[in-house]
């Protein structure tokens, strides 16, 4: 699976956009970008995933580049419950056993 | 529905002595995993299960052993704990049947434990 590199830490004021990103220059063309938040205590909670076109659900929305190299995750309006570590992970899409690999993450902070 | 259920919440061993991590899934799951969280850390995966009767082993399996004898089930054995495993362990689901395609995983809130 490619490796990312996440920022170890990133702040937001609540209210605004928090706009987390995530490189993966080693990406291949079958492999998916999925994020998870871990929030303090509590198991990994899934966010979202995409290949290649933009992605929105109600949590987030996913910004792939075109040349897929790199990808931002964006909570429009960010909340206090928001504060969370973020995890992006690439890996390919298959059926069965998704054995994800979670790096250290950003330790994402919003502020009042 | 419950989810993912893990018991108990928190532990303390003495080194040497065993103890089961329980975890069970009420959304009839095919696969199940066990990760470990060392403090600051992201997680690593111990063991996962495809579906009753069969296990294999993830990236840090040493010193662990699963067994997966019913679909909801999947414990894990620590035969003699030692401080280095001292961590958060996590247990999550993922995948029916019919959805197992990309079936993102289900979390249970951990057992904390402390081996002195």
């Amino acid at each position: 699976d490619a490796k990312t590199t996440q920022p170890t830490s990133m702040d937001c004021a609540e209210g605004r956009a928090a706009n987390l990103p995530c490189n993966h220059s080693t990406i291949s063309g079958n492999e998916y970008v999925y994020w998870y938040r871990q929030i303090h205590s509590q198991g990994p909670q899934y966010i979202i995933h995409g290949l290649k076109n933009n992605e929105t659900n109600e949590m987030a929305s996913l910004i792939i580049t075109e040349d897929r190299k790199s990808s931002t995750l964006i909570l429009p309006h960010a909340t206090l419950r928001d504060t969370a570590v973020y995890y992006c992970i690439v890996r390919p899409l298959i059926q069965g056993a998704q054995k994800l690999v979670f790096g250290q993450g950003t330790r994402l902070t919003i502020n009042p | 529905n419950a989810g993912v259920t893990q018991t108990p919440k928190f532990r303390i061993l003495k080194i040497g002595q065993s103890m089961t991590l329980q975890c069970t899934q009420d959304m009839n799951h095919n696969y199940m995993y066990w990760y470990r969280q060392d403090p600051g850390m992201g997680l690593k995966l111990i063991y996962y299960s495809v579906g009753a009767g069969i296990t294999d082993k993830g990236e840090v399996p040493n010193g662990y052993n699963v067994s997966r004898s019913t679909t909801e089930d999947f414990p894990l054995r620590l035969e003699l704990a030692a401080p280095s495993q001292t961590s958060v362990y996590f247990c999550a689901s993922s995948g029916t049947a019919r959805s197992s395609y990309n079936s993102p995983l289900h979390f249970g809130n951990g057992t904390r434990l402390t081996v002195t």
